[in-house]
């Protein structure tokens, strides 16, 4: 099984900061990656598909990138409601699609 | 604007089975993949499996392997996950969530339910 790690687990940021997220694959997945917010007791929401594309009505402040093993995820201008943990998922193995562990990010 | 609201939470005992219900409103259901996840205390989600709706084509996660089925309805639009022989490993919220597949990009999902919570004590 493909086997996602992400980091860092946790960080402390302010409202405004810009913040990056790494997510690493244990192959060569091109870029087929998925990254997802959730915030406490809701639904996951879909921020970026293919490593980079946007969306449907997801901010510009979110920016993704990557291909191969390596991706990142980056927040320009963090807003109070970015404060949530995220996830990145790789959709190479279909249908079975591996998760990272996840990076919270908390008020500082 | 397509809608996943799931069944209640559910407490069960050891060695029982859980039947959690997902259903679509505001769309197209049958067509579209429903996946299910798991996210158990303090860990990442988990892919349960996935199913094609107007198919009934299952996919499984190899951990869950002869402990898990997932069912659809098309005629009322709901998706059923039940898992059998449960154990304190498995307390976790479940989600199911729509599925979009291309060429480009592979899948993604990107309409949840809203989670089912399932304890096992």
């Amino acid at each position: 099984d493909i086997q996602m790690t992400q980091f860092p687990s946790s960080l402390s940021a302010s409202v405004g900061d810009k913040v990056t997220i790494t997510c690493r694959s244990s192959t060569d997945i091109s870029t087929f990656l998925n990254w997802y917010l959730h915030r406490p007791g809701e639904a996951p929401k879909l921020l970026i598909y293919g490593a980079s594309t946007l969306q449907s009505g997801v901010p510009i402040r979110f920016r993704g990138r990557g291909s191969g093993t390596d991706f990142t995820l980056t927040i320009n201008s963090l807003q109070p409601g970015d404060f949530a943990t995220y996830y990145c998922q790789q959709s190479y193995s279909v249908p079975l699609g591996t998760f990272g562990g996840g990076t919270k990010v908390e008020i500082k | 604007q397509v809608r996943l609201v799931q069944s209640g939470a559910e407490v069960k005992k050891p060695g029982s089975s859980v039947k959690v219900s997902c259903k679509a409103s505001g769309g197209t259901f049958s067509t579209y993949p429903i996946s299910w996840v798991r996210q158990a205390p303090g860990r990442g989600p988990e892919w349960v499996g996935r199913i094609v709706p107007s198919l009934g084509i299952t996919h499984y996660a190899q951990m869950f392997q002869g402990r898990v089925a997932l069912t659809a309805d098309t005629s009322t639009s709901t998706a059923y996950m039940e898992l059998i022989s449960l154990n304190s490993a498995d307390t976790a919220v479940y989600y199911c969530a729509r599925v979009i597949t291309g060429n480009l990009f592979s899948y993604y999902m990107d309409v949840w339910g809203e989670g089912t919570t399932v304890i096992v004590s």
